[in-house]
């Protein structure tokens, strides 16, 4: 049982780059959530997906875009990568709607 | 949208003290969970405890849901404690699903 599980761990990009952000979770849970942390900062939810099927945005949205592949997956990308993009991000599941979340190790992306 | 206020914001204490980290949220809450970020940056469930009163070994945690405010214990402190420990809310009256984050408690316990 891995829990949640992110690749890569470590990314960097150039500005206008894309990439996606991959997060799988192997604990059967319904809801699936992408957050940023940036240095000194508590986490801000960017996308979350309640369940499979359906996404919502969060606090902060702009720039991202996300997929739910299945109940498994939850993608993040990033069209056009951006310095302000530059962060660590979590990715975070949990059994139902508004219980306990469990959080990935993170994906530290540098975009220069 | 809810705010989430952690107090103190930095904490030095020598091994084996008591320490208490408080959070206070600006409203009802239907989630609330305690997370310690290691030194390597990965986050720990610590509890989730929307109401009343857990214990987990020398940790424990209470929740007045009522008075809008959470409580972190930690009892006799070990250096492997060091880090940050954040609370994280879910609003109970809608919007989006997911947890708002206190700024954290930066713990340092020295030797």
């Amino acid at each position: 049982n891995a829990g949640v599980t992110q690749t890569p761990k470590f990314q960097v990009l150039k500005t206008g780059q894309s990439m996606t952000l991959q997060c799988a979770q192997d604990m059967n849970h319904n809801s699936m959530y992408w957050y940023r942390q940036d240095p000194g900062m508590g986490l801000r939810l960017i996308y979350y997906s309640a369940s499979e099927g359906t996404t919502d945005k969060g606090e902060v949205p702009n720039g991202y875009n996300v997929s739910r592949l299945n109940k498994r997956e939850f993608s993040l990308r990033l069209e056009s990568a951006a310095p302000s993009q530059t962060s660590v991000y979590f990715c975070a599941s949990s059994p139902t709607f508004r219980r306990e979340g469990y959080f990935g190790p993170g994906t530290r992306l540098t975009v220069t | 949208g809810i705010q989430v206020e952690q107090s103190p914001p930095d904490l030095i204490l020598q091994e084996g003290a008591n320490s208490t980290l408080r959070c206070n949220f600006s409203d009802s809450v239907n989630n609330l969970q305690w997370f310690h970020q290691n030194p390597w940056g990965q986050l720990i469930n610590l509890f989730y405890i929307p109401s009343g009163t857990k214990q987990n070994g020398r940790l424990s945690a209470t929740t007045v849901a009522t008075e809008r405010y959470s409580l972190l214990y930690i009892s006799s402190s070990q250096t492997t404690d060091s880090g940050v420990y954040f609370c994280a809310v879910m609003y109970s009256g809608g919007g989006a699903d997911g947890l708002t984050f206190g700024k954290g408690t930066h713990l340092i316990i020295q030797p």
